[in-house]
């Protein structure tokens, strides 16, 4: 396992069309976060999740955008009805279970989404 | 005012100089990271620390609890060290500094 594997990594879309982006996490992982980096701007946290369980959404905006982390296969977050706004790379990373609490990060390289 | 500030946004350094990038953060956390963004894009995570001092290659990163307060050290700088830093915080959220852009010149 070369490490977090995220697709595509570019992908281009009309305003209105649903983006899908995915995210297979390094083995043995069992945590997924995704990121967001829109144009000249920071990393923003986006959502943290476990297998069928969404630990903390608190970054993912109200509408439009999911994700899900299935038993098997992989993270998906899921953008509906885009906008141009949403035009932006998403990160993924991934992590093993630390009872610390404190998680060991490995990104992908990143899933560039271009609205029309 | 942002969670995870870091000084400064821009810097350029001669090939050989030591490197000095600052982060502060005002909230409580449970790990500090940090990463580092190449210019295609990519971000390679650098060190995750929860106290102490980790040192990796030229690499060197501390952190300091009671002032909240970390710094990421590069010792000897190439210009293959050209890249954004950028300081992270995982505690209750997550949260992002805006990043240290470094440039070193041959």
């Amino acid at each position: 396992n070369a490490g977090v594997m995220q697709n595509p990594r570019h992908l281009v879309r009309r305003r209105g069309q649903e983006a899908r982006l995915r995210c297979s996490p390094m083995k043995g992982h069992s945590h997924v976060y995704w990121y967001r980096q829109l144009p000249e701007e920071g990393l923003k946290f986006m959502v943290y999740l476990q297998k069928e369980n969404i630990i903390d959404e608190s970054g993912m905006p109200k509408e439009r955008f999911s994700a899900e982390f299935p038993k098997e296969g992989p993270s998906i977050l899921r953008i509906q009805q885009v906008v141009r706004g949403d035009s932006a790379a998403y990160f993924c990373a991934s992590s093993p279970i630390s009872d610390s609490g404190a998680n060991v990060l490995t990104f992908g390289a990143g899933s560039r989404l271009t609205v029309l | 005012k942002n969670e995870v500030e870091q000084s400064p946004q821009n810097l350029t350094a001669q090939e050989g100089e030591f490197i000095t990038i600052n982060c502060s953060y005002s909230v409580g956390i449970s790990a500090l990271h940090w990463l580092q963004q190449h210019p295609g894009g990519g971000i390679v995570s650098l060190f995750m620390l929860s106290s102490g001092k980790k040192k990796h290659g030229r690499l060197i990163a501390t952190i300091n609890i009671q002032e909240k307060h970390s710094s990421l050290h590069i010792t000897a700088s190439h210009p293959r060290d050209s890249a954004v830093y950028i300081c992270a915080v995982t505690g209750n959220q997550f949260y992002f500094g805006t990043g240290t852009s470094l440039t070193v010149i041959p």
